[in-house]
């Protein structure tokens, strides 16, 4: 039961922002947005999350539509390390169905 | 602090022999999760774990994968015996409270010939 959908990949050249889209039209008001994102042969990572408000930190921003239903996560300048597959999660904040489940994200290639 | 440590990275066993995955947890994390990751399911939640107690097995495929936590510092993962469809990547992540950040390992990289 996919909560996500995400394009399966794209691309971007180095040193341009990257944005990657997601769909999640049945979020509820009490789930969040997660992002983690997992480079070839290494285990996931955490890059962001955010409820309503757009966030940003030192790996990226996320931007998330008034109605809640998109949001996209955007890798201001992105580099050949950022080649990665990122996956997009909708989550509650707290309880047991708040397990992270990963659909099959979208694959982003950074080329130089 | 080191982060959640897996071991061993990679392992290759035969079929029917037994294996077992260890993780520790990230120093003051309650909640441990185990993962598998392939190419036909992607990474799916196999069991977790919260204050070394299981509280959800249902992702665990079958008798032959057992877990255990025996504190706040250790799990195993086993599987008794392997079959060559257990060949996969297998993860473990904690976090601080359900619902709150994961952080994985960096996997083990099982074969089973």
């Amino acid at each position: 039961d996919a909560k996500t959908t995400q394009p399966p990949s794209m691309d971007c050249a180095e040193g341009r922002a990257a944005n990657l889209p997601c769909n999640h039209s049945t979020i509820s008001g009490n789930e969040y947005v997660y992002w983690y994102r997992q480079i070839h042969s290494q285990g996931p990572q955490y890059i962001i999350h955010g409820l309503k408000n757009n966030e940003t930190n030192e790996m990226a921003s996320l931007i998330i539509t008034e109605d809640r239903k998109s949001s996209t996560l955007i890798l201001p300048h992105a580099t050949l390390r950022d080649t990665a597959v990122y996956y997009c999660i909708v989550r509650p904040g707290t309880g047991a169905n708040s397990k992270l489940t990963f659909g099959k994200g979208i694959t982003l290639s950074v080329r130089p | 602090d080191a982060g959640v440590i897996q071991s061993p990275r990679h392992e290759v066993t035969e079929m029917g022999q037994e294996v077992t995955l260890r993780c520790k947890p990230i120093s003051g994390h309650d909640y441990l999760f185990w993962y598998r990751q392939t190419m036909m399911r992607g990474l799916e939640l196999l069991i977790y774990f919260n204050n070394n107690v299981p509280i959800d097995d249902s992702g665990m495929p079958e008798d032959r994968f057992s877990a255990k936590m025996p504190n706040a510092s250790f799990s195993t993962l086993k599987i008794q015996p392997s079959e060559p469809r257990d060949s996969a990547v297998y993860f473990c992540a904690s976090s601080n409270m359900m619902g709150e950040t994961q952080y994985f390992g960096p996997g083990t990289r099982l074969l089973v010939l």
